[in-house]
């Protein structure tokens, strides 16, 4: 049982450039969540997903997209990057919305540089 | 006002010591609580759910007071594995989390 998987754990994109950061989990959870976490900061939440098909957005969405096609799979687009997206980016999961009380499962992170 | 605040730290403690902090949370309507453990360059993971009736877990320990719309971690016996940043996150709906910066513990040998 591998939980959440993100790949890659690291990047380093030029200004400008496009990437995609992968997440899949094999729980079986609905709920996905892309997160972003700066230093000395607290995650902030980008995007979400209730289930396959459907999306929405976080507190800090400008800058990304998501899709999710499958229940397995919720993969972040950054489309021109920005050094104000340097960061380090969470993908989770949960079984019921998180904020019910249902616990996160998180990636282990993806550390991304934009220079 | 940030929706959840916690004292940074960091909170250097002797191996055996109980060690105790607190976070404070601004929307009084949440309803969900929970301390997050994270160790560096680590992903979180749930350390426990915090109840209105206070709840332990081994010798982690934590409160809940709506009045003053605080939760506490108390970690009693500390031991060098405990070091870490412990996250304190408060719902803010059904499916946003507000998170804390974190309180980071350094248990020294």
């Amino acid at each position: 049982n591998a939980g959440v998987t993100q790949t890659p754990k690291f990047r380093i994109l030029k200004i400008g450039q496009s990437m995609t950061l992968q997440c899949t989990q094999d729980m079986n959870h609905n709920y996905m969540y892309w997160y972003r976490q700066d230093p000395g900061m607290g995650l902030k939440l980008i995007y979400y997903s209730v289930g396959a098909g459907i999306t929405d957005k976080g507190e800090v969405p400008n800058g990304y997209n998501v899709s999710r096609s499958t229940t397995e799979d919720f993969p972040l687009r950054l489309e021109l990057a920005a050094p104000s997206q340097t960061s380090v980016y969470f993908c989770a999961s949960s079984y019921s919305p998180a904020g019910s009380g249902s616990p996160l499962h998180f990636g282990n992170g993806t550390r991304l540089t934009v220079t | 006002r940030k929706e959840v605040e916690q004292d940074p730290g960091p909170f250097n403690v002797p191996e055996g010591a109980t060690v105790a902090f607190n976070c404070t949370y601004s929307n009084s309507a949440s309803q969900s609580f929970f301390w997050y453990r994270q160790d560096c360059r680590k992903e979180p993971k749930l350390l426990m759910s915090v109840y209105s009736s206070g709840n332990e877990d081994g010798r982690f320990t934590a409160q809940l007071n709506r009045a003053s719309q605080y939760i506490s971690l108390l970690i009693r016996d500390s031991k060098l594995s405990d070091s870490a940043t412990y996250l304190c996150v408060v719902n803010f709906n059904d499916y946003k989390l507000s998170f804390g910066a974190g309180t980071t513990v350094t248990v020294r040998a």
